[in-house]
C-alpha cells in the first residue's frame, strides 16, 4: 500500500481562507519534507521537518513523529499559493536516503 | 548558486529512439538522485549516486534504462528504445548528505515519446 498518504487530494479556496493539508505515513519516520510545485514547475522545498512545528511566513508545518503524521497549514491564502503540495518520507536503508512521495494535494485559490 | 541544472528542459523522441538526459548537481553535493513524475504514478524514485558511485537503482526499469555519473559535476540518465509509456518528467535532485539533508530538485526534463 501507499506509504505516504496525503489528504485532501484537491482543495479549492477563496483568497484569504486558510488551508490545512495532511500527510500520514504507514511506516515509522525520522524526518519528512514538504515541497511545493507550481504547474509545470520544479519542486521547491518548503520544510525539512524532523519533528515539532516550524514556521515560514504564512506556512506552518507540524510533524508528530510518534503518530506518523504531518500537517501543513496555509494562512490567509493567496492566488499565488495555487499549485501542488507534496510531502515526502526519506527511506534510509543502508546508504540510501531516497524520498517516497505522496500523490500530493492540488490547491486552487480563487480571487 | 545556480541550483540543480537539467538539460534539455523538453525532449520529444520517436518510439524506438534513444534519449539522454543530463543533470548537473549543486556544487559540493555528494548525493544525486533521479526521480520520474507522471500524473498516474506521481513521483517515483529511480536511482541514486553517492560520491559518483551507484548505490541504489531499485527504482530503475530493468531494461532500457541506465544511469551514470562519470564525474562529480554531472550525471546522465539514458533511455534506449524509448516507448510511449516512458513519457514523463524526469527530475534530478542533489543533497549534501545522503540521508539527513534536504534534497534540492532541478526543473526536470519533460520527455514525450510519440
Amino acid at each position: 500500500g501507499q506509504q505516504v498518504q496525503q489528504s485532501p487530494a484537491s482543495l479549492v479556496l477563496q483568497e484569504g481562507e486558510n488551508a490545512e493539508l495532511q500527510c500520514n505515513f504507514s511506516t515509522s519516520l525520522n524526518s519528512m519534507q514538504w515541497f511545493y510545485q507550481r504547474p509545470g514547475g520544479s519542486l521547491v522545498s518548503l520544510f525539512y521537518n524532523p519533528s515539532g512545528t516550524k514556521h515560514s511566513g504564512r506556512l506552518t508545518s507540524t510533524t508528530v513523529i510518534k503518530e506518523r503524521r504531518s500537517s501543513l497549514h496555509i494562512s490567509s491564502s493567496q492566488t499565488t499559493d495555487s499549485g501542488t503540495y507534496l510531502c515526502a518520507l526519506p527511506r534510509i536503508t543502508g546508504n540510501t536516503g531516497k524520498l517516497i512521495f505522496g500523490l500530493g494535494t492540488t490547491l486552487q485559490v480563487q480571487p | 548558486n545556480a541550483g540543480v541544472i537539467q538539460t534539455p528542459r523538453h525532449k520529444v523522441t520517436g518510439k524506438g529512439q534513444e534519449a539522454t538526459l543530463w543533470c548537473e548537481p549543486i556544487s559540493g553535493h555528494s548525493a544525486v538522485f533521479w526521480y520520474r513524475q507522471t500524473i498516474v504514478q506521481g513521483l517515483e524514485f529511480l536511482t541514486y549516486f553517492r560520491n559518483q558511485a551507484p548505490i541504489d537503482d531499485s527504482g530503475m526499469p530493468k531494461e532500457r534504462f541506465s544511469a551514470q555519473m562519470p564525474n562529480q559535476s554531472h550525471s546522465t540518465l539514458k533511455i534506449q528504445s524509448t516507448q510511449p509509456q516512458d513519457s514523463a518528467v524526469y527530475l534530478c535532485a542533489s543533497s549534501s548528505d545522503w540521508g539527513v539533508d534536504t534534497q534540492y530538485f532541478g526543473p526536470g526534463t519533460r520527455l514525450l515519446v510519440l
